[in-house]
Protein backbone atom coordinates (compact mmCIF):
# COMPACT_ATOMS: atom_id res chain seq x y z
CA UNK A 1 0.00 0.00 0.00
CA UNK A 2 1.13 3.46 -0.55
CA UNK A 3 2.66 5.53 2.44
CA UNK A 4 -0.62 7.87 2.87
CA UNK A 5 -1.75 8.84 6.27
CA UNK A 6 -4.55 11.11 7.14
CA UNK A 7 -4.88 13.12 10.56
CA UNK A 8 -7.43 12.91 12.33
CA UNK A 9 -9.31 10.19 11.44
CA UNK A 10 -12.17 11.48 12.93
CA UNK A 11 -13.63 14.66 14.04
CA UNK A 12 -16.34 16.00 15.92
CA UNK A 13 -16.58 20.61 15.69
CA UNK A 14 -18.82 23.57 16.07
CA UNK A 15 -20.34 25.37 13.26
CA UNK A 16 -17.82 28.70 12.56
CA UNK A 17 -14.31 27.39 13.65
CA UNK A 18 -11.84 26.62 11.91
CA UNK A 19 -10.60 22.81 10.76
CA UNK A 20 -7.40 21.75 9.72
CA UNK A 21 -6.95 18.09 8.13
CA UNK A 22 -3.75 16.49 7.15
CA UNK A 23 -2.24 14.34 4.42
CA UNK A 24 1.07 13.12 5.05
CA UNK A 25 3.18 10.65 2.12
CA UNK A 26 6.00 9.03 2.24
CA UNK A 27 6.25 8.23 -1.30
CA UNK A 28 7.46 11.66 -2.67
CA UNK A 29 4.83 11.67 -5.11
CA UNK A 30 4.25 14.89 -6.87
CA UNK A 31 0.66 15.60 -6.97
CA UNK A 32 -1.81 15.35 -3.49
CA UNK A 33 -5.76 15.83 -3.96
CA UNK A 34 -8.46 15.98 -1.55
CA UNK A 35 -12.02 14.51 -2.00
CA UNK A 36 -15.09 14.61 0.06
CA UNK A 37 -17.34 11.53 -0.23
CA UNK A 38 -20.68 12.15 0.76
CA UNK A 39 -24.11 10.01 -0.27
CA UNK A 40 -25.33 9.77 -3.59
CA UNK A 41 -22.22 12.06 -4.91
CA UNK A 42 -19.56 9.77 -5.10
CA UNK A 43 -15.94 11.55 -4.53
CA UNK A 44 -15.80 15.26 -5.68
CA UNK A 45 -12.16 16.88 -5.79
CA UNK A 46 -11.63 20.24 -3.72
CA UNK A 47 -8.06 21.03 -4.32
CA UNK A 48 -5.28 19.86 -5.82
CA UNK A 49 -1.81 20.17 -5.84
CA UNK A 50 0.92 19.62 -8.77
CA UNK A 51 3.83 20.76 -6.50
CA UNK A 52 5.01 22.41 -3.59
CA UNK A 53 3.46 25.33 -2.97
CA UNK A 54 1.74 25.08 -6.67
CA UNK A 55 -2.50 24.01 -5.97
CA UNK A 56 -5.63 24.87 -7.57
CA UNK A 57 -9.10 24.36 -7.38
CA UNK A 58 -11.55 21.23 -8.26
CA UNK A 59 -14.95 21.42 -8.35
CA UNK A 60 -15.95 21.81 -4.55
CA UNK A 61 -13.74 24.12 -3.54
CA UNK A 62 -15.46 26.96 -2.04
CA UNK A 63 -15.57 27.22 1.84
CA UNK A 64 -12.42 25.34 1.73
CA UNK A 65 -8.34 26.39 1.33
CA UNK A 66 -5.24 24.68 0.73
CA UNK A 67 -1.17 24.66 1.41
CA UNK A 68 1.27 22.43 0.32
CA UNK A 69 5.21 23.67 1.64
CA UNK A 70 6.71 20.26 1.69
CA UNK A 71 6.43 17.44 -0.91
CA UNK A 72 5.08 14.80 1.65
CA UNK A 73 2.32 17.25 3.27
CA UNK A 74 -0.96 18.65 2.23
CA UNK A 75 -3.21 20.69 4.16
CA UNK A 76 -6.95 20.83 3.81
CA UNK A 77 -8.37 24.20 6.17
CA UNK A 78 -12.10 24.82 6.53
CA UNK A 79 -11.97 28.53 7.13
CA UNK A 80 -15.15 28.27 9.56
CA UNK A 81 -16.90 25.28 9.23
CA UNK A 82 -20.57 24.62 8.29
CA UNK A 83 -22.75 21.79 8.41
CA UNK A 84 -22.82 21.18 4.57
CA UNK A 85 -19.47 20.76 5.52
CA UNK A 86 -19.99 17.36 7.20
CA UNK A 87 -18.14 14.24 5.08
CA UNK A 88 -15.79 11.82 4.94
CA UNK A 89 -12.66 13.41 3.45
CA UNK A 90 -9.98 11.58 1.34
CA UNK A 91 -6.51 12.43 0.26
CA UNK A 92 -4.92 11.07 -2.54
CA UNK A 93 -1.44 11.33 -4.06
CA UNK A 94 0.07 10.45 -7.45
CA UNK A 95 2.87 10.53 -9.49
CA UNK A 96 4.81 6.55 -9.58
CA UNK A 97 7.02 7.06 -12.77
CA UNK A 98 5.35 5.52 -15.43
CA UNK A 99 1.62 5.80 -13.59
CA UNK A 100 1.70 9.05 -12.76
CA UNK A 101 -1.82 9.09 -13.32
CA UNK A 102 -2.87 6.24 -10.95
CA UNK A 103 -4.31 7.72 -7.93
CA UNK A 104 -3.86 5.58 -4.28
CA UNK A 105 -6.03 6.89 -1.71
CA UNK A 106 -5.63 7.50 2.05
CA UNK A 107 -8.04 6.29 4.97
CA UNK A 108 -9.76 9.11 5.29
CA UNK A 109 -10.99 11.14 7.46
CA UNK A 110 -14.71 11.59 9.30
CA UNK A 111 -15.97 15.00 9.95
CA UNK A 112 -19.19 16.09 11.85
CA UNK A 113 -20.21 19.84 11.87
CA UNK A 114 -22.75 20.13 14.41
CA UNK B 1 -15.78 18.38 -19.87
CA UNK B 2 -15.53 14.59 -18.38
CA UNK B 3 -18.62 13.13 -16.51
CA UNK B 4 -18.90 9.51 -15.32
CA UNK B 5 -22.49 7.91 -15.16
CA UNK B 6 -22.76 4.36 -13.12
CA UNK B 7 -26.01 2.89 -13.42
CA UNK B 8 -27.53 1.37 -10.37
CA UNK B 9 -26.95 2.56 -7.27
CA UNK B 10 -27.32 -0.60 -5.60
CA UNK B 11 -27.03 -4.33 -7.54
CA UNK B 12 -27.37 -7.80 -5.66
CA UNK B 13 -26.30 -10.92 -7.44
CA UNK B 14 -26.70 -14.35 -5.98
CA UNK B 15 -23.14 -15.72 -4.68
CA UNK B 16 -21.65 -17.15 -7.67
CA UNK B 17 -22.80 -15.39 -10.51
CA UNK B 18 -21.93 -13.53 -12.82
CA UNK B 19 -21.23 -9.28 -11.57
CA UNK B 20 -21.89 -6.82 -13.99
CA UNK B 21 -21.22 -3.08 -13.09
CA UNK B 22 -21.92 -0.68 -14.97
CA UNK B 23 -20.20 2.71 -16.28
CA UNK B 24 -20.59 4.96 -19.08
CA UNK B 25 -18.70 7.86 -19.62
CA UNK B 26 -18.28 11.29 -21.57
CA UNK B 27 -15.21 12.52 -22.83
CA UNK B 28 -14.12 15.19 -25.37
CA UNK B 29 -10.96 14.04 -25.07
CA UNK B 30 -8.75 10.41 -25.20
CA UNK B 31 -9.47 9.51 -21.77
CA UNK B 32 -7.92 6.94 -19.08
CA UNK B 33 -10.83 4.66 -17.04
CA UNK B 34 -10.64 3.39 -13.45
CA UNK B 35 -12.44 1.38 -11.33
CA UNK B 36 -11.89 1.13 -7.27
CA UNK B 37 -13.30 -0.80 -4.56
CA UNK B 38 -14.28 0.90 -1.05
CA UNK B 39 -14.92 -1.68 1.66
CA UNK B 40 -17.18 0.06 4.76
CA UNK B 41 -15.00 2.45 6.72
CA UNK B 42 -12.13 1.90 4.35
CA UNK B 43 -10.39 4.09 1.79
CA UNK B 44 -10.56 3.28 -2.28
CA UNK B 45 -8.20 0.74 -3.35
CA UNK B 46 -7.56 0.41 -7.74
CA UNK B 47 -9.32 -2.58 -9.49
CA UNK B 48 -8.05 -1.88 -12.44
CA UNK B 49 -7.39 0.56 -15.04
CA UNK B 50 -7.29 1.12 -18.87
CA UNK B 51 -5.00 3.86 -20.45
CA UNK B 52 -3.73 2.64 -23.96
CA UNK B 53 -3.22 -0.40 -25.35
CA UNK B 54 -5.18 -3.84 -24.78
CA UNK B 55 -8.98 -2.53 -24.82
CA UNK B 56 -10.02 -5.96 -22.15
CA UNK B 57 -8.06 -5.21 -18.68
CA UNK B 58 -7.90 -7.30 -16.02
CA UNK B 59 -7.59 -6.42 -12.50
CA UNK B 60 -7.49 -7.73 -8.89
CA UNK B 61 -9.54 -10.25 -7.19
CA UNK B 62 -10.31 -11.81 -10.75
CA UNK B 63 -12.25 -8.65 -12.02
CA UNK B 64 -12.26 -7.24 -15.56
CA UNK B 65 -13.05 -4.33 -17.69
CA UNK B 66 -13.52 -3.62 -21.15
CA UNK B 67 -13.20 -0.26 -22.77
CA UNK B 68 -15.82 -0.04 -25.62
CA UNK B 69 -14.97 3.60 -27.58
CA UNK B 70 -18.15 3.15 -29.71
CA UNK B 71 -20.29 2.90 -26.69
CA UNK B 72 -18.42 5.09 -24.21
CA UNK B 73 -18.40 2.02 -21.61
CA UNK B 74 -16.31 0.78 -19.04
CA UNK B 75 -18.35 -2.19 -17.46
CA UNK B 76 -16.71 -4.34 -14.96
CA UNK B 77 -17.41 -7.63 -15.15
CA UNK B 78 -16.23 -11.07 -12.81
CA UNK B 79 -17.97 -14.49 -13.78
CA UNK B 80 -18.59 -15.51 -10.35
CA UNK B 81 -18.94 -13.32 -6.61
CA UNK B 82 -17.70 -14.05 -3.64
CA UNK B 83 -19.46 -12.79 -0.54
CA UNK B 84 -16.15 -10.98 0.00
CA UNK B 85 -16.94 -8.76 -3.43
CA UNK B 86 -19.64 -7.04 -1.35
CA UNK B 87 -18.09 -2.96 -1.27
CA UNK B 88 -18.90 -0.42 -3.22
CA UNK B 89 -17.43 0.19 -6.78
CA UNK B 90 -16.39 3.47 -7.91
CA UNK B 91 -16.06 4.63 -12.05
CA UNK B 92 -13.98 7.28 -12.67
CA UNK B 93 -12.27 8.80 -15.59
CA UNK B 94 -9.36 11.17 -16.40
CA UNK B 95 -7.70 13.00 -19.17
CA UNK B 96 -4.76 11.22 -20.90
CA UNK B 97 -2.66 14.24 -19.51
CA UNK B 98 -1.80 17.02 -17.05
CA UNK B 99 -2.76 16.58 -13.68
CA UNK B 100 -5.09 13.68 -13.67
CA UNK B 101 -7.70 15.20 -12.19
CA UNK B 102 -10.51 12.34 -11.50
CA UNK B 103 -14.49 12.29 -12.28
CA UNK B 104 -16.11 9.90 -10.21
CA UNK B 105 -19.83 7.84 -10.92
CA UNK B 106 -21.58 8.22 -8.02
CA UNK B 107 -20.81 4.78 -6.88
CA UNK B 108 -22.94 0.57 -7.26
CA UNK B 109 -23.17 -0.92 -3.63
CA UNK B 110 -23.04 -4.41 -4.53
CA UNK B 111 -24.70 -6.96 -2.58
CA UNK B 112 -23.46 -11.01 -2.69
CA UNK B 113 -26.52 -13.32 -1.19
CA UNK B 114 -25.68 -16.31 0.08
Amino acid sequence: DAGITQSPRHKVTETGTPVTLRCHQTENHRYMYWYRQDPGHGLRLIHYSYGVKDTDKGEVSDGYSVSRSKTEDFLLTLESATSSQTSVYFCAISGTQGAEETQYFGPGTRLLVL
Amino acid sequence: AQSVTQLGSHVSVSEGALVLLRCNYSSSVPPYLFWYVQYPNQGLQLLLKYTTGATLVKGINGFEAEFKKSETSFHLTKPSAHMSDAAEYFCAVSRASGTYKYIFGTGTRLKVLA
